[in-house]
Formats: structure tokens, sequence, C-alpha cells
């Protein structure tokens, strides 16, 4: 079962500009990961913000948490043509962090 | 150079027989997992492991089989009775708690 859900689906945007992903999901967590995806490829982990955190940075990346309405995004600023990926949202739940729960992803084109 | 290596990473085979995916870590983390990916979509869970000889069904284990008979290996069987197994396998593995997930880059299965 998905736990997490992306939105948009897809996105385009010119090099320079920023990108915003936004990821919703059902339960009660104790932390949402973000992922990023090349075509092809395996995940790479971008970015871990735990359920007693609001806001996360990370280089050019910036996550925010809202758990009472269930929902986290993530922000790329001054997006690069290799920004270019699949980017994924998982969650652990608070009952059981044995497992990450996928969401469905955001594909990210970055135009030069 | 510590990671995950998911072997091979192309694979075909015949409807009716069994194939075995291979996934080795060197990075001595206690938890591997495998997941599958179809096209446009997030990922589901089929097996993981926490620790060596002890595994826990994901969320589509049918017609799918593993073994962790050492911490640094976790095969995935994929049998005859998984009904549409082709698809993009996707192995990782993570510390204890709720370290991120490290993956390999994939086994692309096409059975036909």
């Amino acid at each position: 079962s998905q736990q997490g859900e992306e939105d948009p689906q897809a996105l385009s945007i010119q090099e320079g500009e920023n990108a915003t992903m936004n990821c919703s999901y059902k339960t009660s967590i104790n932390n949402l990961q973000w992922y990023r995806q090349n075509s092809g490829r395996g995940l790479v982990h971008l970015i871990l913000i735990r359920s007693n955190e609001r806001e996360k940075h990370s280089g050019r990346l910036r996550v925010t948490l809202d758990t009472s309405k269930k929902s986290s995004s993530l922000l790329i600023t001054a997006s690069r043509a290799a920004d270019t990926a699949s980017y994924f949202c998982a969650t652990a739940r608070s009952y059981n962090t044995d497992k990450l729960i996928f969401g469905t992803g955001t594909r990210l084109q970055v135009f030069p | 150079d510590g990671g995950i290596t998911q072997s091979p990473k192309y694979l075909f085979r015949k409807e009716g027989q069994n194939v075995t995916l291979s996934c080795e870590q060197n990075l001595n983390h206690d938890a591997m997992y495998w997941y599958r990916q179809d096209p446009g979509q997030g990922l589901r869970l089929i097996y993981y492991s926490q620790i060596v000889n002890d595994f826990q069904k994901g969320d589509i284990a049918e017609g799918y089989s593993v073994s962790r008979e050492k911490k640094e290996s976790f095969p995935l069987t994929v049998t005859s009775a998984q009904k549409n197994p082709t698809a993009f396998y996707l192995c990782a593995s993570s510390a204890q708690g709720d370290s991120p997930l490290h993956f390999g880059n994939g086994t692309r299965l096409t059975v036909t």
C-alpha cells in the first residue's frame, strides 16, 4: 500500500528556477525521507526529517514537515539541469519503523 | 568502495521459470530490503530482513521468496507463481534505527 502521494506527478522548469514538490501521507510517522532517482538507477537518499522537526536544510534543498496536515514539501532552489530526476518521499510509521513506505514520485525536468 | 551490488543489470526469462536476483552489500548493514518498481510508479516492498536468518514479508510478497544466510547477501527468487514478474527490482540496505536506505542500481527483469 502506498503511504505517500507526491504532487505534482511531473514538473518542468528552467534552470535557475525553484522547484517545489509536495508529499501527503496517511498515518502517524516517525520520520519522513526524500530520495532522488535518476532514470534506470537506484535511489539516493537526500534528507531525513523527524516528526518533531518542522524544517530542515541541506545545501540547495529545503524540506518542511506539517504533521497536523500530514504533508511535507521539498524545495530545490536555483535548479540545474543535473537536478532532472524523479523525487520520492518515504515515511517510517510511528508503530513500525522497520520499513519505509514510498510515494509515487514527482518527475522533475529542468531545461538548460 | 562501500556499496550495494545487484546483478545482473538485465535479466530475461521465460514464463514458468524461477529466477534469482543477487544483492550483496559491504556496508556492514544489518537490514536489507527488496522493492519492486513498475513504470511510472513508486516502490513497493516485497521482503525485508533485520538480521541474519530472519526476514519478514512486505506488502507484495506473494510469488517471491528470500533467504538471509549471510549478513552481506539477500537474494530474491521470483517464482513462477508471481503473476506479473516483469519489473525493475531494487535492493537496499540500512544500519539499524531510522538510518536512510542505500540502494543498488537495480535489476530489470523481463519475463515473456
